[in-house]
């Protein structure tokens, strides 16, 4: 069965600093990874994704993420972080058979000044 | 351009109700998505439509459940005899062979069920 999972309930970074938030997966076949965020009282908002090709794939708003095939593992990152960073991120894997999106249960990421 | 809207924003209802939620896709998405996200429970899928056809409904929690999509756009969830274990926010998503897999989501339905 596919899963996701996100090891971090909440992680706590400041301003300018780098930030990491993990995700781990288990999946038959070639994994199809995603990062969406959540910002309160809104829908979930795509970051990016990687589907194949390089390993480190960069998105929107300055976000990336490495897949790691022999770690399976496809860790979010920012170089900088900002405070408007902080929101509710979802790490997800697409099911090879009807394309719905399995969710880990979500990181806080909680961004001080 | 436009993307997904949900309606309404916000439902409150009794127990023992109807209720129906509402989900636009954008336009030219062929693959339209229903996820419900509560405290307990996180993301779950729902029901998944290809067109007007519902390849995938292994998510509906109960018969209660039932979703149906019509001319390949708009889709309506419906929840019949509604519970207060249904309170949660019903999230819709599409997307196309243009999207390379990316769903991209709604505001969503937040739905209170006293």
């Amino acid at each position: 069965a596919q899963s996701v999972a996100q090891p971090e309930d909440q992680v706590n970074v400041a301003e300018g600093n780098p930030l990491t938030v993990k995700c781990t997966y288990s999946v038959s076949g070639n994994p199809y990874l995603f990062w969406y965020v959540q910002y309160p009282n809104r829908g979930l908002q795509f970051l990016l994704k990687y589907i194949t090709g390089d390993n480190l794939v960069k998105g929107s708003y300055g976000f990336e993420a490495e897949f790691n095939k022999s770690q399976t593992s496809f860790h979010l990152k920012k170089p900088s972080a900002l405070v408007s960073d902080s929101a509710l991120y979802f790490c997800a894997v697409k099911s090879s058979n009807t394309g719905k999106l399995i969710f880990g249960q979500g990181t806080t990421l909680q961004v001080k000044p | 351009g436009a993307g997904v809207s949900q309606s309404p924003s916000n439902k409150v209802t009794e127990k023992g109700k109807d209720v129906e939620l509402r989900c636009d896709p954008i336009s030219g998405h062929t693959a339209l998505y229903w996820y419900r996200q509560s405290l307990g429970q996180g993301l779950e899928f729902l029901i998944y439509f290809q067109g007007n056809s519902a390849p995938d409904k292994s998510g509906l929690p109960s018969d209660r459940f039932s979703a149906e999509r019509t001319g390949g756009s708009v889709s309506t969830l419906t929840i019949q005899r509604t519970q207060q274990e249904d309170s949660a926010v019903y999230l819709c998503a599409s997307s196309s062979l243009m999207t390379r897999e990316t769903q991209y989501f709604g505001p969503g339905t937040r739905l209170l069920v006293l």
